[in-house]
């Protein structure tokens, strides 16, 4: 149990275009879910804060117009990296939380984004 | 400052070895500690999680110590196999419902 998934697992994007990754939890409810960022050789860091039906939190220097995260149900976030940049080519993963009696996170597969 | 380190920052170690990894945090107030297992490419996955009276914690061949006291933990891996080559991360909560503090990794090879 406990599933959580990412779609696309790998995009390209040409610069200036705008890319949606989906993060699905599978077979639970999730309350909470949130974004990280990871360069290479490099540790999760966390981009925002999304609990259902409110707006995300994001973390300081993260710009909230350029990555649109929406958590419009309990099974389901998206982010939207908008006017892509090479600089915005990166690993995303998402993880979830919301079972009971737990503290544990799960995390997705992650998506590559590469932006030529 | 919240902080988790890890040591060492990579390692290699011949198949059916045994290898110890070690972190340190100066997270405060502490809720718990994981280890996660994160291959290259793919997302991490949770090998253990500890609360404040949880000493050790077992899944496998992979085995998690923690003191409280002195704000350290290790992640034990037995008779390491070539599947075992990945990044192991450390991470810690403050309290539940905070953001996770990671560690930066360590990166394991296991070779033949």
């Amino acid at each position: 149990g406990a599933v959580v998934s990412q779609h696309p697992s790998w995009v390209i994007c040409k610069s200036g275009t705008s890319v949606k990754i989906e993060c699905r939890s599978l077979d639970f409810q999730a309350t909470t879910m949130f974004w990280y960022r990871q360069f290479p050789k490099q540790s999760l860091m966390l981009m925002a804060t999304s609990n259902e039906g409110s707006k995300a939190t994001y973390e300081q220097g993260v710009e909230k117009d350029k990555f649109l995260i929406n958590h419009a149900s309990l099974t389901l976030s998206t982010l939207t990296v908008t006017s892509a940049h090479p600089e915005d080519s990166s690993f995303y993963i998402c993880s979830a939380s919301g079972l009971a009696d737990t503290y544990e996170q799960y995390f997705g597969p992650g998506t590559r984004l590469t932006v030529t | 400052k919240n902080q988790v380190e890890q040591s060492p920052q990579s390692l290699i170690i011949l198949e059916g070895k045994n290898c110890t990894l070690q972190c340190n945090y100066t997270v405060s107030p502490f809720s718990n500690l994981r280890w996660y297992k994160q291959d290259t490419g793919r997302g991490p996955v949770s090998l253990t999680i500890m609360t404040f009276s949880e000493n050790t914690k077992s899944n496998g061949r992979y085995t998690a110590t923690l003191d409280a006291d002195t704000k350290q933990s290790s992640l034990h891996i037995t008779a390491s196999q070539l599947s075992d080559s990945a990044s192991y991360i450390c991470v810690v909560s403050g309290k539940a419902g905070t953001a996770l503090i990671f560690g930066k990794g360590t990166t394991l090879s296991v070779s033949s």
